[in-house]
């Protein structure tokens, strides 16, 4: 069993509308969680850290976390073209990070 | 803030050579350096940790001994690919996390794509 699940995608997403992404952990020890973009060919790119349950906006994204639920989301409001990427979710486990597989996104006008 | 570079940002090299890749935090000191592989479409696979001044935490599967990692100081690491084959192109990319950058996040190099022919 993976210990950072993503749903692979592609999720299409119309121009303009609210892009949903999921992922679940099972290692309760994970404190910390990440959202990284990736675009095709490059490297990735930190968005969002999230360390206590809750929301946290920031710009266009906002991110969830429940540790009850080993649940941690991220929105992406108004969706842009520039948007499309594989979007990675990651806990941090006693200073390793553990990658989900990645949700690929595209954004279409 | 939080820049890390990488070095080469490609190179092909041939079968039996070794090739050294460098990785540098620019504006923040760099504690814990990570060294990842990604092939084409697949996930990205940890292959070393490594603490400034201390030998470096490899993953399982991975030979210490074709990837060497050194961490001399607290703003650069490299990774030598030695006796590099075909099988060991990928795409390489570190990440790096330390005081300064507000927490536990990983910063991530722009990446070396390797070709071995």
């Amino acid at each position: 069993q993976k210990e950072v699940e993503q749903n692979s995608g592609p999720l299409s997403v119309p121009e303009g509308a609210i892009a949903s992404l999921n992922c679940t952990y099972s290692d309760r020890g994970s404190q910390s969680f990440f959202w990284y973009r990736q675009y095709s060919g490059k490297s990735p790119e930190l968005i969002m850290s999230i360390y206590s349950n809750g929301d946290k906006e920031d710009g266009r994204f906002t991110a969830q976390l429940n540790k009850a639920s080993q649940y941690v989301s991220l929105l992406i409001r108004d969706s842009q073209p520039s948007d499309s990427a594989t979007y990675l979710c990651a806990g941090d486990s006693w200073g390793k990070f553990q990658f989900g597989a990645g949700t690929q996104v595209v954004v279409t006008p | 803030g939080a820049v890390v570079s990488q070095h080469p940002s490609w190179v092909i090299c041939k079968s039996g050579t070794s090739v050294k890749i460098e990785c540098r935090s620019l504006d923040f000191q760099a504690t814990t350096m990570f060294w990842y592989r990604q092939f084409p479409k697949q996930s990205l696979m940890l292959m070393a940790t490594s603490n400034e001044g201390s030998k470096a935490t490899y993953e399982q599967g991975v030979e210490k001994d074709k990837f060497l990692i050194n961490h001399a100081s607290l703003t650069l690491s490299t990774l030598t690919v030695t006796s590099a084959h075909p099988e060991d192109s990928s795409f390489y990319i570190c990440s790096a996390s330390g005081t300064g950058t507000g927490g536990y996040e990983q910063y991530f190099g722009p990446g070396t794509r390797l070709t071995v022919t």
